[in-house]
């Protein structure tokens, strides 16, 4: 079965970058020719798509956060990762990990538990 | 502010049916498939509807989804205290090429 584990530093001081890597264990990133994305909940609020990478590289991010935004992938470590720019108390959230299909318009059936992260000096 | 509007709460009482709305617009739920999702609390999200109506293995068949024009919903009947949760809708947008969640949906069994 399928499993995806976030991980990174859960606190961040303002205007440095944020940095997360999700483990997907019982499967090849690569052999299942699947997307991958990243999606956030700040607390008590509602979900947040940040951007999705294939296995080969093709990326897709929130237009709200492209600017700030890179997602890339290590086929070799069996991860994927994202960092984040110049973050703000704003950026501070959940972030999930999910897995997607072949497209990135298949929606997202498989996450990782979450990772608390909080912008803060 | 989601462009996938849902209302923020939706309440029942055990064996009713509810119904929760997810307003969308041409580019999104009017030309794409719709998602469902169900969190309960400190958890991560848990997909209950693919494809607007399709359930995955798993989810009891007295929870439905359907779409009409640019407004999807998703039923819940025979409603049980597991239920209480919160619901979030999902579906691609083609104008921003990226994918939309509703602001969710906090469901009370009363």
């Amino acid at each position: 079965q399928l499993q995806l584990q976030e991980s990174g530093p859960g606190l961040v001081k303002p205007s440095e970058t944020l940095s997360l890597t999700c483990t997907v264990s019982g499967g090849s990133i690569s052999s299942t020719s699947n997307y991958w994305g990243w999606i956030r909940q700040p607390p008590g609020k509602g979900l947040e798509w940040i951007g999705s990478i294939s296995y080969s590289g093709s990326t897709y991010y929130n237009p709200s956060l492209k600017s700030r935004v890179t997602i890339s992938v290590d086929t070799s470590k069996n991860q994927f990762s994202l960092k984040l720019y110049s973050v703000t108390a704003a950026d501070t959230a959940v972030y999930y990990c999910a897995r997607q299909g072949a497209v990135v318009t298949h929606w997202f059936d498989d996450w990782g538990q979450g990772t608390l992260v909080t912008v803060s000096s | 502010q989601s462009v996938l509007t849902q209302p923020p709460s939706a309440s029942g009482t055990p064996g009713q049916r509810v119904t929760i709305s997810c307003s969308g617009s041409s580019s999104n739920i009017g030309s794409n498939y719709v998602y469902w999702y169900q969190q309960l609390p400190g958890t991560a999200p848990k997909l209950l509807i693919y494809r607007t109506n399709q359930r995955p293995s798993g989810v009891p068949d007295r929870l439905s989804g359907s779409k009409s024009g640019t407004s999807a919903s998703l039923a819940i009947s025979g409603l049980r205290s597991e239920d209480e949760a919160d619901y979030y809708c999902a579906a691609w947008d083609d104008s921003l090429s990226g994918w939309l969640f509703g602001g969710g949906t906090k469901l009370t069994v009363l």
